[in-house]
């Protein structure tokens, strides 16, 4: 089982639609949570951080996290093609000694005008 | 965030030779981290730089072919030893500033390599 796993997609939406990008961890001892934004030809961009179990609101953009379930999941409200991009999710696993982040494959977002 | 920028932006370069590339911080940091990413791929870490102390490689990677420099707590170097065509790959840095959240990396921009 790889660490960090997330649909490679690509998930297409309208414009103007909610986006869901989901992420699974296998190191049930992981505390630290986050998602990257990565345009083509781009550096990854930290969009969301989350460390305790709930919802975390920023703009547009929705972070969960359910430890017991190890999920953590990114929504995406009013969608805009300037959204489209590659989402990582990346998770600091509690066995790592330093801060070390593990990355997903991340999930090619496509929003649609 | 942290204002992070890298040298050379992209590199065409020969089998064997080797490339070093740079990575300057516009704040003090005590962790530096350097990724590979392959095309169409996601990060790979490749090895953890902290000042004043051999840098950390992940599994797969070993110091003879990916030597890190950190000689102050803004800057680090990596080079990528006689490379082959399967070296060709994004390389960036990160930092993870202190006063933030734990274990927030912020990227810089990478370097484009292309080994022919």
């Amino acid at each position: 089982q790889k660490e960090v796993e997330q649909n490679s997609g690509p998930l297409s939406v309208p414009e103007g639609a909610i986006a869901s990008l989901n992420c699974t961890y296998s190191d049930r001892g992981s505390q630290s949570f986050f998602w990257y934004r990565q345009y083509s030809g781009k550096s990854p961009e930290l969009i969301m951080s989350i460390y305790s179990n709930g919802d975390k609101e920023d703009g547009r953009f929705t972070a969960q996290l359910n430890k017991a379930s190890q999920y953590v999941s990114l929504l995406i409200r009013d969608s805009q093609p300037s959204d489209s991009a590659t989402y990582l999710c990346a998770v600091t696993p509690l066995k790592t000694s330093y801060d070390k982040v593990i990355f997903g494959p991340g999930t090619s977002l496509s929003v649609i005008p | 965030s942290a204002v992070i920028s890298q040298k050379p932006s992209r590199d065409i370069c020969q089998r064997g030779t080797s490339l070093t590339i740079q990575c300057q911080v516009d704040s003090q940091v005590t962790m530096m981290f350097w990724y590979r990413q392959q095309p169409g791929q996601s990060l790979t870490l490749i090895a953890t730089a902290n000042q004043g102390s051999e840098a950390t490689y992940e599994s797969g990677f070993v110091i003879d072919k990916f030597p890190i420099s950190r000689p102050n707590l803004t800057f680090s170097t990596l080079t990528v030893s006689n490379m082959s065509p399967e070296d060709s790959s994004i390389y960036l840095c990160s930092v993870a500033p202190p006063g933030r959240g734990s274990y927030e990396q912020y990227f810089g921009p990478g370097t484009r390599l292309t080994v022919t």
